[in-house]
């Protein structure tokens, strides 16, 4: 089993449309979870992160959290064409600051 | 605001070569990282820094890899002898000294091709 798992898509979703990639972990001890974008060709860029159970909102962006699940989602309202990209998720494990990665969901908007 | 800096941008090497790689984190930031991505994958962490100290390290890391951060400011990873199968995108973050904050802001990397 993966530590971090994430659909690998591609999701395709209309322009304006709510945008819903999802993350399972297994490291049930795991501290803070984060949802990185990556452009093709270019580094992980951070858009969020949310370290208690709950919804954490960011303008378009709310990061959802279920410690008891070990699930975390983020969704992407009124979807762009320049939303179209790969989100990782990634959590940081209870020992340690590294943060391991899933393999990302590739997300495509279509106008 | 200066994010993280990565030099070079892109390297090409042949098999046998070493390479060193630098890395530049947002000026307060103490905490310094290295991943490596391959094609579709998501970064695999290869080592750590606070400061000067290199806290923890990967399986991943093998004895041809070594990585430095000498002052606790700029870091350098080199990998000697390098292989095909070292072709990778190699990631450095940085993070700031806030014992409740575990962000990790990356540079734009530097893509390792070994011909």
């Amino acid at each position: 089993q993966k530590e971090v798992e994430q659909n690998s898509g591609p999701l395709s979703v209309p322009e304006g449309a709510i945008a819903s990639l999802n993350c399972t972990y297994s490291d049930r001890g795991s501290q803070s979870f984060f949802w990185y974008r990556q452009y093709s060709g270019k580094s992980p860029e951070l858009i969020m992160f949310i370290y208690s159970n709950g919804d954490k909102e960011d303008g378009r962006f709310t990061a959802q959290l279920n410690k008891a699940s070990q699930y975390v989602s983020l969704l992407i309202r009124d979807s762009q064409p320049s939303d179209s990209a790969t989100y990782l998720c990634a959590v940081t494990p209870i020992y340690g600051n590294k943060l391991v990665f899933g393999a990302g969901t590739i997300l495509r908007v279509k106008s | 605001d200066t994010g993280v800096s990565q030099n070079p941008r892109h390297k090409i090497t042949k098999r046998g070569q070493n390479v060193t790689f630098r890395c530049d984190p947002i000026s307060e930031h103490n905490r310094l990282y290295w991943y490596r991505q391959t094609l579709g994958q998501g970064p695999e962490f290869l080592t750590y820094f606070q400061n000067e100290a290199q806290l923890e390290k990967s399986r991943l890391l093998s004895d041809r890899f070594s990585a430095e951060r000498p002052k606790g400011s700029f870091s350098t990873l080199e990998i000697q002898r390098t292989e095909q199968g070292d072709s990778a995108m190699y990631l450095c973050a940085s993070s700031p000294p806030t014992a409740s904050s575990y962000e990790q802001y990356f540079g734009p990397g530097t893509r390792l091709t070994v011909t």
